[in-house]
């Protein structure tokens, strides 16, 4: 079945610098992969996906990229901000027909210092 | 557009008791996905419904948990016979009708067995 592995350990990083959260996955290529936020006490928020054919996606301070050789994403946030210290959720379609139940990865929690 | 509505957010039961919850999925959504959180763990998959069907079950304990998406009216998610173990947070989560990529969540249920 489907294994998705993510930092466990938290991120402490200095404002302003670049925070890079890892996604591994076993076993086949997803259609897509997601990345969620969650704070304490809220459900995950949507932030970005990339589909199997895209090498990279971006929005605004985010970027993803998407390498299903390595079976990798990676996850950056540019010029880190205190408010965007959380738990970001990798997650990707639990089946092989690609139809939307996602499991997801444990979540790496990250805290941008000021 | 209001988002999904989960409701109660938090919600006491004495082991034996039920524990009903319900999700509104936002406007125009007609797939509904029953997510649980254990403490220090990442989201598991429950089940996935549309309007008067359950589509996929498969991670549903066998026994106590049932879930239903009625004609008119909220998700349910219905525990009966609650135990201690089922203390979790419950997330819904809905999607437009197609393949479900992007999922939107609700804050959650969060249920204590005493």
């Amino acid at each position: 079945s489907q294994k998705i592995e993510q930092n466990s350990e938290a991120l402490n990083i200095q404002e302003g610098k670049t925070a890079t959260l890892t996604c591994n996955y076993t076993n086949y290529s997803p259609a897509y992969l997601q990345w969620y936020r969650q704070d304490p006490g809220r459900g995950p928020v949507f932030l970005l996906l990339i589909r199997e054919n895209e090498k990279e996606k971006r929005k605004e301070r985010l970027k993803v990229t998407f390498d299903t050789t390595l079976k990798q994403s990676l996850f950056h946030i540019t010029a880190s901000q205190p408010a965007d210290s959380a738990t970001y959720l990798c997650a990707l379609d639990r089946s092989s027909s690609n139809t939307g139940k996602l499991i997801f990865g444990q979540g790496t929690t990250l805290q941008v210092k000021p | 557009n209001a988002g999904v509505m989960q409701n109660p957010r938090h919600l006491v039961r004495r082991r034996g008791q039920e524990a009903r919850l319900r999700c509104s999925p936002m406007k125009g959504h007609s797939h509904v996905y029953w997510y649980r959180q254990l403490p220090e763990e990442g989201l598991k998959f429950m089940v996935y419904l549309q309007k008067e069907n359950i589509i996929d079950e498969s991670g549903m304990p066998k026994e106590r948990f049932s879930a239903e998406f009625p004609k008119e009216g909220p998700s349910i998610l219905r525990i009966q016979q609650v135990v201690r173990g089922d203390s979790a947070a419950y997330f819904c989560a809905s999607s437009p009708p197609g393949t479900g990529d992007i999922q939107y969540f609700g804050a959650g249920t969060r249920l204590s067995v005493l």
